[in-house]
């Protein structure tokens, strides 16, 4: 049971808007910047939402991050074939002392 | 160019040990702080431990306390994870990954650059 809970599983069709959630706790998301990761099949993470909402270069601006609380989101829009993945959301626990990640949300375009 | 290439996985029986290396190029080394990550076979990404620019703090999860060791040799550019009394939910695809901070348990950090990963097996 991972401490930062995502949805296993979203799908839309191309050239919608799609939210994943994230939710966590105090500790976490509560007092730290939450970080998402894109996976694409067979391949190696990659950064993709860095102190919430802030976009790494490269990184399409189609994808945006928020946080209020101990939520955080992430939003993809004009949907792409090339955006199926899985996507993680991750941050610092305090209380654990390390990080912590969302047990991934797989994302179908149709 | 950063690059990160992890190597050392392979088959091990239960209860023996692997060392995993991670050369890093492309970057001034210990600038950054370091971190492996692993995923299991059809499963989400776990944290497993992370090691500050300087060694001056680690960290591991729960569930490699006591059996696992980080350690960097910024000379060789390299980050290492000795790990001990392998077990069958050990195994996985192990990553090496950058910090963009100096530091561990910096909360506004992340992890900017990942190796591909080094597959690590535990079974009899």
């Amino acid at each position: 049971q991972s401490v930062l809970t995502q949805p296993p599983s979203v799908s839309e069709a191309p050239r919608q808007r799609v939210t994943i959630s994230c939710s966590g706790s105090s500790s976490n998301i509560g007092n730290n910047a939450v970080n998402w990761y894109q996976q694409l099949p067979g391949k190696a993470p990659k950064l993709l939402i860095y102190y919430d909402d802030l976009l790494p270069s490269g990184v399409s601006d189609r994808f945006s991050g928020s946080k209020s609380g101990t939520s955080a989101s992430l939003a993809i829009s004009g949907l792409q074939s090339e955006d199926e993945a899985d996507y993680y959301c991750a941050v610092w626990d305090d209380s654990l002392n390390g990080v912590v990640f969302g047990g991934g949300t797989k994302l179908t375009v149709l | 160019e950063v690059q990160l290439v992890e190597s050392g996985g392979g088959l091990v029986q239960p209860g023996r040990s692997l060392r995993l290396s991670c050369a890093a190029s492309g970057f001034t080394f210990d600038d950054y702080a370091m971190h492996w990550v692993r995923q299991a076979p059809g499963k989400g990404l776990e944290w497993v431990s992370g090691n500050s620019w300087n060694s001056g703090r680690v960290g591991y999860a729960d569930s490699v306390k006591g059996r696992f060791t980080i350690s960097r040799d910024n000379a060789k550019n390299s980050l290492y994870l000795q790990m001990n009394s392998l077990r069958a939910d050990d195994t996985a695809l192990y990553y090496c990954a950058r910090d963009t901070s100096r530091h561990i348990g910096v909360g506004f950090s992340s992890l900017d650059y990942w190796g591909q990963g080094t597959l690590v097996t535990v079974s009899s």
